[in-house]
């Protein structure tokens, strides 16, 4: 199973919106609405962020948002922070009933 | 308060064995699925593979890179999912984390991370 695909970093201005992506094939991304992304600061163990494509977890700021279309979700933050400043990685359930990560986007909040 | 804590890290030589703990406290282990995650040094994540819970057969699923090598088994009475890793290798060097999975597909808590360090 291949990781899913994700640009290596995005950057913006705090207040700014920016929007990150996470393709795959129709065996994973594609084909189930069971894509989930985390965030993770360093030297700090990832955090949920949003699951099931759209989903925030109780408590998690509205500011953060996802979406699908087709073999590509997305993790949409608004109103940028500088504590969103992290790296972010999506994952997706499988057709072969396992999971698979994208490679990480660092996003730099300038 | 969901809590998960590895323990079981260190340095091992490659070829041999070592096995990861994971305990369990705040909720019912014994209702969910767990799974293990590792981050190879300044890399990004990997899922390694997970356990079902025993009312859903317990059953395992490991990633490719692991598969035939390393083994998940839990200890509900004891609140304890485990890691056994075999035949390691310099490429299983990692931070290894435990994480509760909400299947199929989210992990919604983790734990700080074991460090694994495999060389000779």
């Amino acid at each position: 199973q291949s990781a899913l695909t994700q640009p290596a970093s995005v950057s913006g201005s705090p207040g700014q919106s920016i929007t990150i992506s996470c393709t795959g094939t129709s065996s994973d991304v594609g084909g189930y609405n069971f894509v989930s992304w985390y965030q993770q600061h360093p030297g700090k163990a990832p955090k949920l962020m949003i699951y099931d494509v759209s989903n925030r977890p109780s408590g998690l700021s509205n500011r953060f948002s996802g979406s699908k279309s087709g073999n590509t979700a997305s993790l949409t933050i608004s109103g940028l922070q500088a504590e969103d400043e992290a790296d972010y990685y999506c994952s997706s359930y499988t057709s072969s009933s396992t999971l698979v990560f994208g490679g990480g986007t660092k996003l730099t909040v300038l | 308060e969901v809590q998960l804590v590895e323990s079981g890290g260190g340095l091992v030589q490659p070829g041999r064995s070592l096995r990861l703990s994971c305990t369990a406290s705040g909720f019912t282990v014994g209702d969910y699925a767990m799974s293990w995650i590792r981050q190879a040094p300044g890399k990004g994540l990997e899922w390694v593979g997970f356990i079902k819970s025993k009312p859903y057969g317990g059953t395992t699923e490991y990633a490719a890179s692991v598969k035939g090598r390393f083994t998940i088994s839990r200890d509900d009475s004891k609140s304890i999912a485990y890691l056994q890793m075999n035949s390691l290798k310099t490429d299983d060097t990692a931070v290894y984390y435990c994480t509760r999975l909400v299947v199929p597909a989210h992990f919604d808590y983790w734990g700080q991370g074991t460090l694994v360090t495999v060389s000779s």
